[in-house]
């Protein structure tokens, strides 16, 4: 059974573009959680989504951040116009529909804005 | 806002030896993880207490969830180099499917 994958590994944007990041969950999972960790720091929450809904999004940016989980396919999470803020390891987790709180985290995509 | 603190934010033990790091907050959680990073990795989910007092041991590693169910505790008994890396806790509150990670705790076991 795959575990969760994310592509790509490493995304390089220039400021103004704009990066789109893929998420795989593992076969039978439900849910998806996106997160963002900056250097030395921990994770931080930014949202959290099953099949076609968006049911936690308290963490996302206001503006150029979006997220969706369709019916078919991967996780795609979304930043438009880039700033060199943005630089981060976004990493992606998934749940069983059964336990939406055991996590199993993906390799992450590591974004660097030039 | 919700802060779990992490203490220390550095440890650099010799093999065999027991450290202790320690998870803190003000606020109540339902349940409680810890997790493993490696360097350009994701988090590896290490263990869950959902209940106050909760003592959990896997192998060399023991958790213990607080009374309150406000802080929590990672032993490690006789540490191997294998143990190097980032460990987190992550509290979720009731009601609510989101974790709150802490600042992690980065640990290196020499040989």
């Amino acid at each position: 059974n795959a575990g969760v994958m994310q592509n790509p590994r490493h995304l390089v944007r220039r400021r103004g573009q704009e990066a789109r990041l893929r998420c795989s969950p593992m076969k039978g999972h439900s849910h998806v959680y996106w997160y963002r960790q900056l250097p030395e720091e921990g994770l931080k929450f930014m949202v959290y989504l099953q099949k076609e809904n968006i049911i936690d999004e308290s963490g996302m940016p206001k503006e150029r951040f979006s997220a969706e989980f369709p019916k078919e396919g991967p996780s795609i999470l979304r930043i438009q116009q880039v700033v060199r803020g943005d630089s981060a390891a976004y990493f992606c987790a998934s749940s069983p529909p059964g336990d939406p709180y055991e996590q199993y985290f993906g390799p992450g995509t590591r974004l660097t804005v030039t | 806002t919700q802060l779990l603190e992490q203490s220390p934010q550095f440890l650099s033990i010799q093999e065999g030896e027991n450290l202790t790091v320690y998870c803190n907050s003000s606020s109540v959680f339902s349940s409680l993880q810890w997790y493993r990073q490696e360097p350009g990795e994701g988090p590896v989910l290490l263990v869950t207490v959902v209940t106050g007092g909760e003592v959990k041991k896997l192998k060399r590693l023991t958790f213990q969830f607080g009374d309150a169910r406000k802080d929590s505790s990672l032993h490690i008994t006789a540490a191997q180099p294998g143990d190097t890396g980032l460990y987190l806790c992550a509290g979720r509150s009731s009601g609510t499917y989101k974790y709150i990670f802490g600042t992690g705790t980065r640990l290196k076991v020499l040989a």
